[in-house]
């Protein structure tokens, strides 16, 4: 089935530098990419949808100059925590949609950011 | 507005229990309905969907039925094992446009 993936799984890095997440759809062409982030414990909160060749549309409350996406190809978009603080330290999940609104997700194996 | 409602957690079994996890939803239109669980450390993987009312989705022994007069999709097994122990969250995705919205997650401990 389609697999979407994430890289990388583990990054700690410290205060004040960026950090930039991968996300693959490795055998289907997405226009349209998700990004979550997970807080310990607490379900998926939508961070922005990410669109192939346009600007990210993001969620309300989600800083969109702290939170860069990128999605330069039907393939590939990209995160990057800019100037990363100890806050910003959690689990995000990236995801592809395959098949309309019938269609599942599927989704990356998430990336655990730790900021020292 | 759209919306999934969860059964909280956490939920304790043990082995060969039956589980059955709550799901209701509120929706306009004609909404897709899903389960997904994510194993400790991982990322969601989908445990079963359906698609339109009366459809059951099943899967590792897992089911769920769109009952649309009810709005719900509870999810239930016969008899579950120490490998289910995960977090299962419940979701739907609208006819309308490209989101999917999120129940809060209910965390399962199946116990020897």
């Amino acid at each position: 089935g389609a697999v979407v993936s994430q890289h990388p799984s583990w990054v700690i890095c410290k205060s004040g530098t960026s950090v930039k997440i991968e996300c693959r759809s490795l055998d289907f062409q997405a226009t349209t990419m998700f990004w979550y982030r997970q807080f310990p414990k607490q379900s998926l909160m939508l961070m922005a949808t990410s669109n192939e060749g346009s600007k990210a549309t993001y969620e309300q409350g989600v800083e969109k100059d702290k939170f860069l996406i990128n999605h330069a190809s039907l393939t590939l978009s990209t995160l990057t925590v800019t100037s990363a603080h100890p806050e910003d330290s959690s689990f995000y999940i990236c995801s592809a949609r395959l098949g309309g609104h019938t269609g599942e997700l599927f989704f990356g194996e998430g990336s655990r950011l730790t900021v020292l | 507005g759209d919306s999934v409602t969860q059964m909280e957690g956490p939920v304790t079994l043990s082995e060969e229990a039956f589980l059955t996890i709550n799901c209701t939803y509120t929706a306009t239109g004609y909404p897709s309905l899903f389960w997904y669980v994510q194993y400790p450390g991982e990322g969601l993987q989908l445990l079963l969907k359906a698609t339109k009312a009366d459809d059951k989705g099943s899967n590792k022994g897992f089911e769920a039925t769109y009952r649309k007069e009810t709005t719900s999709f509870h999810l239930e097994k016969g008899s579950v094992q120490v490998s289910d122990s995960a977090v299962y969250f419940c979701a739907l995705s609208t006819n309308t446009g490209n989101q999917f919205y999120f129940g809060t997650g209910t965390s399962l401990t199946v116990i020897p």
